[in-house]
């Protein structure tokens, strides 16, 4: 019983790398999402996936790009790294967007140099 | 300003002691509201959901209370545990989307 798997758990990335942050989920979920949570504040949604074939821009999209790969998978590139990027990365989904609980997966530590 | 404020920010009890956690909001109406238990290095898991017709929900030792008037929410913790250690999130939904307050810092000592 996985639930939301993200990978990988922790990275270091020197400023202006690129790297995608992968998330798959075994709950047939149609709904997927990418926070950020940074200390002090409260999740940020960077992006969201209401369906299959479908992305949205959340709260802090700049600096990101998403993909829905398929129903279960869902991941987030960063294409040039910055520091202000540094941050705990979580991914979730949900049957429906609204009044179905989010079920995190338990994040991506990133730390950009 | 954030719509969604938690107090405390941190919190210290002892072992078998309650607690009550509160969240004040300003988005309104909204969908629901949640709270959610985050161990430290993992992701957030859903506590309750109320809906803005609700004002209690419990899920074993937790209890959530909802007043939508004063736009106030608690969660009381009734005969902590040291697993019960831990971030509570509040977090409100206007829609389709959801405003995440920081979060209270509960630590139960034994």
């Amino acid at each position: 019983n996985a639930g939301v798997t993200q990978t990988p758990k922790f990275q270091v990335l020197k400023t202006g790398q690129s790297m995608t942050l992968q998330c798959a989920q075994d709950m047939n979920h149609n709904s997927m999402y990418w926070y950020r949570q940074d200390p002090g504040m409260g999740l940020r949604l960077i992006y969201y996936s209401a369906s299959e074939g479908t992305t949205d821009k959340g709260e802090v999209p700049n600096g990101y790009n998403v993909s829905r790969l398929n129903k279960r998978e869902f991941s987030l590139r960063l294409e040039s790294a910055a520091p202000s990027q540094t941050s705990v990365y979580f991914c979730a989904s949900s049957e429906k967007r609204v009044n179905q609980p989010q079920h995190f997966g338990d994040g991506t530590r990133l730390s950009i140099l | 300003k954030n719509q969604v404020e938690q107090s405390p920010q941190s919190l210290i009890i002892l072992e078998g002691k309650n607690c009550t956690l509160q969240c004040n909001y300003t988005v309104s109406p909204f969908s629901n509201l949640r709270w959610y238990k985050q161990d430290t290095g993992r992701g957030p898991v859903s506590l309750t959901i109320m809906t803005f017709s609700e004002n209690t929900k419990s899920n074993g030792r937790y209890t959530a209370t909802l007043d939508a008037d004063t736009k106030q929410s608690s969660l009381h913790i009734t005969a902590s545990q040291l697993s019960d250690s831990a971030s509570y999130i509040c977090v409100v939904s206007v829609d389709n989307d959801m405003r995440f307050g920081a979060g209270t810092r509960l630590t139960v000592k034994p």
